[in-house]
This record gives structure tokens, sequence and C-alpha cells, in this order.
């Protein structure tokens, strides 16, 4: 099956710094990927969807010069959590869909194993 | 917003016993998926069923979908200690984004 990985799996931080998170897809390009934010016992909220090639769309209420992303080729995308504060410690978790009919948007999408970040 | 809702959200049962997820989506789909998260991973796809489907089943598990109650249950049967997670149903919005449910965190004791 298709394989996404995320770098790095765990990153701690002081306030004030800026983490970078990568997401790959490993065999398969994926035009789109989405990022995603997990609280502890909670589900998934979907912050973006990373668009190679062009700008990201934000979801309402996230803001898009806190988490940069960029989605540079068909196979990476990056989360930029710029200036972090203990606030956005979370688990960052991304995913892409292979290219498949109707574009793969509507097909299964396979996640990354996450990030944690903890911001002091 | 939540796409899906999920009852119940925590089950405990012993080892050998079936489990039963349901989850209430509230907009229209064409196809519902469920994943499952063991502590502090990342989400493995399990089943995806399409909403002119009723029932599917792979291994152990058994979706059902029912549009007109827009409704979905997952099924696990004879339960095994490797089974505890959480897992979540998750269905296409408009847009095409996958929105979650509350996931239902299942315990399965030996």
């Amino acid at each position: 099956g298709a394989v996404v990985s995320q770098h790095p799996s765990r990153v701690i931080c002081k306030s004030g710094t800026s983490v970078k998170i990568e997401c790959r897809s490993l065999d398969f390009q994926a035009t789109t990927m989405f990022w995603y934010r997990q609280f502890p016992k909670q589900s998934l909220m979907l912050m973006a969807t990373s668009n190679e090639g062009s700008k990201a769309t934000y979801e309402q209420g996230v803001e898009k010069d806190k988490f940069l992303i960029n989605h540079a080729s068909l196979t990476l995308s990056t989360l930029t959590v710029t200036s972090a504060h203990p606030e956005d410690s979370s688990f960052y978790i991304c995913s892409a869909s292979p290219p498949g009919p109707g574009g793969g948007r509507h097909n299964e999408q396979f996640f990354g194993p996450g990030t944690r970040l903890t911001v002091l | 917003s939540q796409q899906g809702e999920e009852d119940p959200q925590a089950l405990s049962i012993q080892e050998g016993e079936n489990a039963t997820m349901n989850c209430s989506y509230k907009t229209s789909i064409n196809n519902l998926q469920w994943y499952r998260q063991n502590s502090g991973r990342g989400l493995v796809h399990l089943i995806l069923i399409r909403s002119n489907e009723r029932e599917k089943h792979s291994g152990r598990l058994r979706v059902t979908l029912d549009t007109s109650k827009k409704s979905s249950s997952l099924l696990i049967t004879a339960s095994r200690a490797a089974d505890t997670a959480s897992y979540f149903c998750a269905g296409p919005n408009l847009g095409g984004k996958l929105i979650f449910g509350q996931g239902t965190e299942l315990s399965v004791k030996p």
C-alpha cells in the first residue's frame, strides 16, 4: 500500500522558536496533502490542504501566518509552526491520497505516523 | 466542524467478545471510511464503504451503512487484546476534505 512518512516523529522546542515538520509520500505522487492536528483524547481536526505548486488552503480559525505550509514537490509538503508557544503543543498528522478516479479526493487517505510537538 | 459523531466514546470488552461502534454523520456523503489509531501513532485505514453499499466485510470487520439514517456501524468480531485502539469514522465533505468523528476508544481486556 501507499506509504507516507513524517519527520521528525517527536520534537521538543523552546517557546518562540520555529519548527518544521516534513511529510513525504514515499511511493506515489501526491498533488494534494492534508495537515491535521490532534489534541490528547480528541479527534483529528483538519488544519489545511496543501496543494503542490500553489498556496495552501486553510480551515477556518487556522492562522496561515502561524502555520506555514509549503508543497514544493509532488512528494513533499512541509508544515512550519512559527514562533511556537506551549498551546501549539499537539500531535500533527499529514495524509495524502494516491491519484485515482476523481483525483483520489474521495478515496482512502494514507496517513503519516504523526509528529509529537512539545513547546516548553 | 465534525462530520461524524460516534458512540460509544469508550468501550471496554473482554477478549473474544464482539465490539460494535456507531457513527452518525450530518451531510450527504459518497463514501464513509473507518480508521484505527493506536495510542500516539498515525491512522490506519480499515475499510471504505460507498454510499451505494449497505454492508462490507474485511476479515473480522463488518461495516454497515444506512444512508437514510445517515449512520454507519463498525463491528469487530472475536476481539483480541491487539484490537485495543481508537476507532474513527470519517467522511468527505462537499469540498472533498475528510472530516473525522470524535472516535471510540476501544479497550479489549485479555
